[in-house]
């Protein structure tokens, strides 16, 4: 069984570019998380799907930040102007749905991600 | 803001003795709890699960909860060189809409030295 693919693994921009992560998760999850990791903190909640639907998306910095799931499928979050405080490392995970907040997520390898 | 705390660290014990892991959490109402792996460079992998009070055993680690100290711990038995890595406390916790999100701590570094 495949896992979640995330990619590109490394992304070096200037700031004020753009920048857009993939994340396929594993399938038949309908729950797709992205975690920002800054060095030296905690891992960070960005949002929530739920299928193709945006269930949660408290964590996200602010609309320079967009995320997409077009079919429930693989995600996308393109980050446009990118800042210099955007560098970190942005992890992607599934689960499958379940009572009770049981989900165990499955990470992706992460993107590292480095604005200039 | 749920939070999750965790000591960073690095926790470091000697080849074979017992690591043990400590996780406090704000959320009083949180059900499900779990402890990740990470390796340096690589991504977050569960080890570890628990949904009620007392303890859970699964090979050398061993999870123990207590809600109503609001505490989560992990224990490593027989520790080895392998399990050198960044142990990360995860709560789940409900949200506005009814879906749960899980929040992680900043991870407790372990180093096993021979």
């Amino acid at each position: 069984e495949a896992g979640v693919t995330q990619f590109p693994s490394h992304s070096v921009i200037e700031k004020g570019q753009t920048v857009t992560l993939r994340c396929d998760p594993i399938s038949g999850h309908d729950n797709l998380y992205w975690y920002r990791r800054v060095m030296g903190k905690e891992i960070k909640f960005l949002l929530h799907f739920v299928k193709e639907s945006k269930q949660d998306e408290s964590g996200m910095p602010n609309n320079r930040f967009l995320a997409e799931r077009t079919g429930g499928t693989y995600s996308t979050l393109k980050v446009q102007p990118a800042e210099l405080e955007d560098s970190g490392v942005y992890f992607c995970a599934s689960s499958q749905e379940t009572l009770w907040g049981r989900e165990k997520l499955f990470f992706g390898s992460g993107t590292q991600l480095s604005v200039l | 803001q749920k939070e999750v705390e965790q000591n960073s660290g690095p926790l470091s014990v000697p080849e074979g003795a017992i690591a043990s892991l400590n996780c406090t959490y704000s959320d009083r109402v949180s059900q499900s709890f779990f402890w990740y792996r990470q390796y340096s460079g690589k991504s977050p992998e569960l080890i570890m699960s628990i949904y009620s009070n007392g303890d859970k055993e699964d090979g050398r680690f061993t999870a123990q909860l207590n809600k109503a100290s609001q505490y989560v711990s992990l224990l490593i038995r027989d520790s080895q060189p392998s399990d050198s890595a960044t142990y990360l406390c995860a709560v789940n916790s409900q949200v506005t809409g009814g879906s749960y999100i899980p929040t992680f701590g900043r991870g407790t570094s372990l180093i096993v030295h021979p």
